[in-house]
């Protein structure tokens, strides 16, 4: 079975800092792992799809590695800002699952301070 | 275009009755899936259809649970004698076809409160 953890479950930090969400995974058969956004009360916004063959993605201020040899992904925000505020989620279909259903960890929530 | 649409966007329900949650997804997508996200949790899987069949439900969690796809669109989620701790958020993905490497697009689900 797989499993994804999500650490830390929390984070605050002040306006203009850099950061990393860190996402780990226990069986490295994924297809790819996506991040995705999640603001209080509402659904998932996709930020980045890593497919496995890649190393990373970038769009904009975010950019999201993957090592599926170590089981682990990360986002990096480059120069946050108060609307970066949200939880952060990762995900990956596991082809243990036949039916590439995405396993998902519990979250990050971030906190930028103004 | 459009995206994945979830109706409705709020359900308040009294234990026991009956729920009905419409999923209607990108256009032209094949493979649809139901999530359910409780408070404080990342989405859990309920079921997922290739086309019109229900091609696994290995997440539903009991037999009050029912989901059909009758044209291969749009989606159904049916939960019978609904109990308090079925309250969640339901979300609905779609993908353009079936397989690992294929993108799902998220819904705004549906928050369903059992009073």
């Amino acid at each position: 079975k797989q499993e994804v953890t999500q650490i830390p479950a929390a984070l605050s930090v002040p306006e203009g800092e850099n950061l990393v969400l860190n996402c780990s995974f226990t069986d490295s058969a994924i297809y790819n792992l996506q991040w995705f956004r999640q603001d209080p009360g509402k659904g998932l916004t996709s930020l980045l799809l890593i497919q496995s063959s890649q190393r990373e993605q970038t769009s904009g201020r975010l950019n999201a590695s993957l090592d599926k040899s170590s089981g682990r992904s990360t986002l990096y925000i480059a120069a946050s800002q108060p609307g970066d505020s949200a939880t952060y989620l990762c995900a990956a279909p596991w082809s243990g699952a036949g039916s590439y259903q995405l396993t998902f960890g519990k979250g990050t929530k971030l906190s930028v301070i103004p | 275009g459009a995206g994945v649409s979830q109706t409705p966007s709020n359900k308040v329900t009294e234990k026991g009755k009956y729920v009905e949650l419409r999923c209607d997804p990108i256009s032209g997508h094949t493979a649809l899936y139901w999530y359910r996200q409780s408070l404080g949790q990342g989405p859990e899987f309920l079921i997922y259809f290739q086309g019109t069949g229900a091609a696994d439900d290995s997440g539903l969690p009991n037999d009050r649970f029912f989901a059909v796809r009758p044209e291969g669109s749009v989606s159904t989620l049916k939960i019978q004698r609904t109990e308090r701790g079925d309250s969640a958020v339901y979300l609905c993905a779609s993908s353009l076809r079936p397989g690992g490497y294929n993108e799902q697009f998220f819904g705004p689900g549906t928050r369903l409160t059992v009073l």
